[in-house]
């Protein structure tokens, strides 16, 4: 079973910032997280991930609370190309079947124009 | 350019009928994966492989087989004994079998009829 929960769907007005916010309550001091979106009819593409610090990548950035049972995924300036389901996983930094990524159903992020 | 190969994009196949999807990469990555999406779900793990010569049931692996002769390729069987067979089905790759980016394929669609 998918350790995250995430809304449904959300939605944001283009050139809006998105705060995407994802809650995994019983992660474990060897969890990162991870998030993924998917357009419609393609294959997940990764977006980023991390451990404890924020972090920032041309794509996003990821903002974990201090305690890690929560994190958020922001989109600086959403644009109509964003419209996707983003999927927050949980990956684990050994080997095991923890090491697989599961999915869960992510959230719908709508972008309007 | 490296990536991750998936084909046929479509494939449709009679009731009854084995049938293999090819995933093939280039990023010479150790661990592969097979997904299975249904309609408004999430993805499913289907089977995973952490090193050639090696692969493991995912959740839902009643019905599929696999092989991993080679590094870059992990064929996905879909067998007469799966009972709900038509689904989109991804395959990934990541370099190493935990806390990496993984790169997925663009899919192929099955219809059984």
């Amino acid at each position: 079973d998918a350790k995250t929960t995430q809304p449904n769907s959300m939605e944001s007005n283009e050139e809006e910032p998105v705060h995407l916010p994802c809650n995994h309550s019983t992660i474990s001091g060897t969890d990162y997280i991870h998030w993924y979106r998917q357009l419609p009819s393609q294959g997940p593409e990764y977006v980023i991930h991390g451990l404890t610090s924020n972090v920032n990548n041309r794509m996003a950035s990821l903002a974990i609370a201090e305690d890690r049972k929560s994190s958020t995924l922001i989109l600086h300036r959403a644009t109509l190309r964003d419209a996707a389901v983003y999927y927050c996983i949980l990956r684990q930094n050994y080997g095991g079947s923890q090491g697989n990524l599961i999915f869960g159903k992510g959230t719908k992020l709508s972008v309007k124009p | 350019d490296g990536g991750i190969t998936q084909s046929p994009k479509y494939l449709f196949r009679k009731e009854g009928q084995n049938v293999t999807l090819s995933c093939e990469q280039n990023l010479n990555h150790d661990a592969m994966y097979w997904y299975r999406q249904d309609p408004g779900q999430g993805l499913r793990l289907i089977y995973y492989s952490q090193i050639v010569n090696d692969f493991q049931k995912g959740d839902i692996a009643e019905g599929y087989s696999v092989s991993r002769e080679k590094k870059e390729s992990f064929p996905l069987t879909v067998t007469s004994a799966q009972k709900n067979p038509t689904a989109f089905y991804l395959c990934a790759s990541s370099r190493e079998f935990m806390n990496t980016e993984a790169f997925f394929g663009q899919g192929t669609r099955l219809t059984v009829v």
